[in-house]
């Protein structure tokens, strides 16, 4: 079972580049989500999706884009990517459990992006 | 919004237990507490989670005020691997995917003495 999964797992970029960081849950849940994570600091969302063809803002959503593709799958795309954007980047997930269950968030294990 | 308070840092030593505080003055009755762990270099992970009543699980024990307003997370004998950033967050089943619900602090690192 491999939950959550996240592509690349290190990237350099340069200031103005490019780039999209893949996501894919095997769960089935409907809502998947993009942290970002600074240096001693907490989880900040980005993006969430709640569903299979809809997204939302979250906390910082400037300089970022998503695609929910299908229900398995929700990218990040950095069209023009600056230092400021230095951060480890979570994705995550979220369904319906068992009865009680509250809606457990699911993480991967996190993209290492710097850029130059 | 509800939003959880926790303690910045905490120590303990090895194989003692563990009281990780919670205040959530503001939680609404449909409001879970959950609880989720980040070991270093590593995406936080579920620990546990409840609405009302204390909860036991492998991992930790969650015990509830009478009144909701705060929680505490007991690791009954730590070990070096439980160090990690523990945070507390409210999580609303009903608002699936509101960013409302997402919202994670900045946690409490615990630090396990050997």
């Amino acid at each position: 079972n491999a939950g959550v999964t996240q592509t690349p797992k290190f990237q350099v970029l340069k200031t103005g580049q490019s780039m999209t960081l893949q996501c894919a849950q095997d769960m089935n849940h409907n809502s998947m989500y993009w942290y970002r994570q600074d240096p001693g600091m907490g989880l900040r969302l980005i993006y969430y999706s709640a569903s299979e063809g809809t997204t939302d803002k979250g906390e910082v959503p400037n300089g970022y884009n998503v695609s929910r593709l299908n229900k398995r799958e929700f990218s990040l795309r950095l069209e023009s990517a600056a230092p400021s954007q230095t951060s480890v980047y979570f994705c995550a997930s979220s369904g319906k459990g068992p009865r009680g269950s509250g809606n457990t968030i699911y993480f991967g294990e996190g993209s290492w992006l710097t850029v130059v | 919004d509800a939003k959880t308070t926790q303690p910045n840092s905490m120590e303990s030593n090895e194989e003692e237990p563990v009281h990780l505080p919670c205040n959530h003055s503001t939680i609404s009755g449909t409001d879970y507490i959950h609880w989720y762990r980040q070991l270093p270099s590593q995406g936080p992970e579920y620990v546990i989670h409840g609405l009302t009543s204390n909860v036991n699980n492998r991992m930790a024990s969650l015990a509830i005020a009478e009144d909701r307003k705060s929680s505490t997370l007991i690791l009954h004998r730590a070990t070096l691997r439980d160090a990690a950033v523990y945070y507390c967050i409210l999580r609303d089943p009903t608002y699936v995917g509101s960013a409302r619900q997402l919202t994670f602090g900045s946690g409490t690192q615990l630090t396990v003495l050997p």
